[in-house]
């Protein structure tokens, strides 16, 4: 079964810039993975932020951008603010289905 | 605005088969409608889809356990999962749109005898 691999926390300091990832266990991601990226903060619902590599969901605010980085997707947040903290999880599409990736904790310290 | 809605048991035993209902606020989406759940304190699983045309997909794991239907005089989608064993247990949610736009609230299911 198509494992989709995630970091599993990462940190950034208000005002940085990070990068997060989505692989396959095997094979590259593509623009056919219509990698997508959503947010859930403690206790929320998931809220879609990216989808088809780089599109913006309405309310998504411009600091998050989506690309393809080195056969991954790849989720990059700029002037990063407190409010970014939470849990961000891909989405991949392999073989007519789709597969989350296990989440990585964001931490704003 | 779109809303969507998951209703059903709160507890279920194990064996049993849970039926979860996704209500949404429109008519005639013409969009798929996705189930996604989420065990406590883990990460989201994709479940299943089900499309406008009623064409159906599956998580692979689940595939012989879960159906999906669309009632569309009723604006909502029915989730059905069959022996249901206590690692089911998980906020269920429903998500509409190609791209998983808009989400219900979720719904917590517990197996427990």
């Amino acid at each position: 079964q198509t494992v989709v691999i995630q970091e599993p926390s990462l940190t950034v300091s208000p005002g940085g810039t990070v990068t997060l990832t989505c692989a396959f266990s095997t094979g590259a991601v593509t623009t056919g993975s219509f990698p997508q990226w959503f947010q859930q903060k403690f206790g929320q619902t998931p809220r879609a932020l990216i989808y088809a590599t780089n599109g913006r969901h309405p309310g998504t605010p411009a600091r998050f951008s989506g690309s393809l980085l080195g056969g991954k997707a790849a989720l990059t947040l700029s002037s990063v603010q407190p409010e970014d903290e939470g849990d961000y999880y891909c989405l991949l599409y392999s073989g007519s289905v789709q597969v989350f990736g296990g989440g990585t904790r964001l931490t704003v310290l | 605005q779109i809303t969507l809605r998951e209703s059903g048991p709160t507890l279920v035993k194990p064996t049993q088969t849970l039926t979860l209902t996704c209500g949404f606020s429109v008519s005639d989406i013409g969009q798929a409608v996705d189930w996604i759940r989420q065990p406590p304190g883990k990460a989201l699983e994709w479940l299943g889809v089900i499309h406008w045309d009623d064409d159906k997909r599956y998580n692979p794991s689940l595939k012989t356990r879960l159906t999906l239907t669309r009632d569309t005089s009723k604006n909502q989608v029915v989730l059905t999962m069959t022996e249901m064993d206590p690692v089911d247990t998980a906020t269920y949610y429903c998500a509409l749109g190609p791209n998983f736009q808009y989400w219900g609230q979720g719904t917590p299911v517990v197996v427990s005898s």
